[in-house]
């Protein structure tokens, strides 16, 4: 497609549940970008795709957040056991080269 | 590391006016710079960005943004804003380095509000 495509645009979740987003990059964009939003809106990077492989993970809290982007499917942001301040919006973009173009992101609520 | 800082968090301005919005970044490897446009409820679109070349860069919607490399600045300017205008702005940067494309470094956002 011809735009960065992104669902749910929202969703909520109790404390501890489960939390799976999904993106779908422009077409022939190689790279893939998730940032998470936070209320003062700072704009936090949280892991980088060149096609399936990762390509900078530096920003993933690890321990209950993974990723995956596997070829004919929409990439994935998978939070495990949400926590109350995961609560932001999640961005993904997409690239070809340098120029990264941002889907309408996903709201999550955790309460 | 690299950093971006926007100094101003809001910028009132009335409708017509000139407005400038400020940029500067730190970093040890040459940039690529940008600024994207949030409104409300929505995600970032690209205004304009600063690849190479030309260091004074244009929209399609009249705003400019110059490159100075010695003050490490990417001001964004528009020389008479619309109400439409009104949105959150955000300077971010990501290293050149070869080997593939690299995440973006934000600020904080400068919320411009225009008025009548």
């Amino acid at each position: 497609g011809e735009e960065v495509a992104q669902t749910p645009k929202h969703l909520v979740r109790g404390e501890g549940q489960k939390a799976k987003l999904y993106c779908a990059p422009i077409k022939g964009h190689s790279y893939v970008f998730w940032y998470q939003q936070v209320l003062k809106n700072e704009f936090k990077f949280l892991i980088s795709f060149q096609n399936e492989n990762v390509f900078d993970e530096t920003g993933m809290p690890k321990e209950r957040f993974s990723a995956k982007c596997l070829p004919n499917s929409p990439c994935s942001l998978e939070i495990q056991a949400t926590k109350l301040e995961d609560s932001a919006v999640y961005f993904c973009a997409s690239s070809r080269r340098e120029t990264q173009y941002f889907g309408p992101g996903t709201r999550l609520l955790v309460l | 590391a690299q950093s971006v800082t926007q100094l101003d968090s809001q910028v009132p301005v009335f409708e017509e006016a000139p407005v400038e919005l400020r940029c500067n970044y730190s970093s040890s490897v040459s940039v690529y710079l940008f600024w994207y446009v949030q409104y409300p409820n929505q995600g970032l679109q690209l205004l304009l960005k600063y690849l190479s070349g030309s260091t004074l860069v244009e929209s399609i919607n009249g705003f400019e943004a110059e490159f100075n490399k010695s003050q490490t600045s990417f001001h964004l300017r528009k020389p008479s804003v619309h109400i439409s205008d009104t949105a959150e702005y955000f300077c971010a940067v990501s290293v050149r380095r070869g080997g593939g494309y690299n995440k973006l470094i934000f600020g904080a956002g400068t919320r411009l509000a225009v008025h009548p």
